[in-house]
């Protein structure tokens, strides 16, 4: 199985910040990635898909990039609706893969 | 618009099976795979397969291999995910998902909260 690794595991940030949120797979997955948010009591909702393109309806702050085997999601100016858990999952390779996840929290 | 509701809360005894329904609305049923992702209480997400209502063919993660099923049942467009021989650890919100590769948008149900407890 491919391996995810998202780093950090949480953060602290301040409204407006920009954040960074790093995975990692243990092989390469080419662009086959995408990136999910998840507040408390509620299902995921996707953000990016194919490493880089944005999920209609998802705000610009949220950019992705990266192929192969390092990926990042990038959160410009954060807002308090950004609070949450993400995730990456890729989709290359049976079985599809999830990292830990990376809570966001307010500082 | 899209939307994906899924059955009840549901709890059952180590050994036994469960059986989630997910009920599709608002596109063609048979256009697009369904997923089913489960979340441990505090825990992260977990892929467990797929499947294509058009013909019904699947993909399970290895490790749910022999102990899960999942079917469609286009004239009600339904997905259905059975696991049996169910254990204590497998306690564990369960979703269904649409879309979580690929350009279309990605739409989830609400969860099914499934208890596993003697």
């Amino acid at each position: 199985d491919i391996q995810m690794t998202q780093s950090p595991s949480s953060l602290s940030a301040s409204v407006g910040d920009t954040v960074t949120i790093t995975c990692r797979a243990s092989q390469a997955i080419r662009n086959d990635l995408g990136w999910f948010q998840q507040k408390p009591g509620k299902a995921p909702k996707r953000l990016i898909y194919a490493a880089s393109s944005l999920e209609s309806g998802v705000p610009s702050a949220f950019s992705g990039s990266g192929s192969g085997t390092e990926f990042t999601l990038t959160i410009s100016s954060l807002q308090p609706e950004d609070f949450a858990t993400y995730y990456c999952l890729q989709y290359n390779s049976y079985p599809w893969t999830f990292g830990q996840g990376t809570k966001v929290e307010i500082k | 618009q899209v939307q994906l509701v899924q059955s009840g809360a549901d709890v059952k005894e180590p050994g036994a099976s469960l059986k989630v329904s997910c009920k599709a609305s608002g596109y063609t049923f048979t256009d697009y795979y369904i997923h089913w992702v489960r979340q441990a209480p505090g825990q992260g997400l977990e892929w467990m397969g797929k499947i294509s209502p058009r013909g019904g063919n699947t993909d399970y993660a290895q490790r749910f291999q022999g102990r899960v099923t999942m079917t469609s049942d286009t004239s009600t467009s339904t997905v259905y995910m059975e696991l049996s021989s169910l254990r204590s650890d497998e306690t564990a919100v369960y979703y269904c998902a649409r879309t979580l590769s690929g350009s279309s948008s990605s739409y989830w149900g609400q969860g099914t909260l499934v208890t596993v407890s003697s």
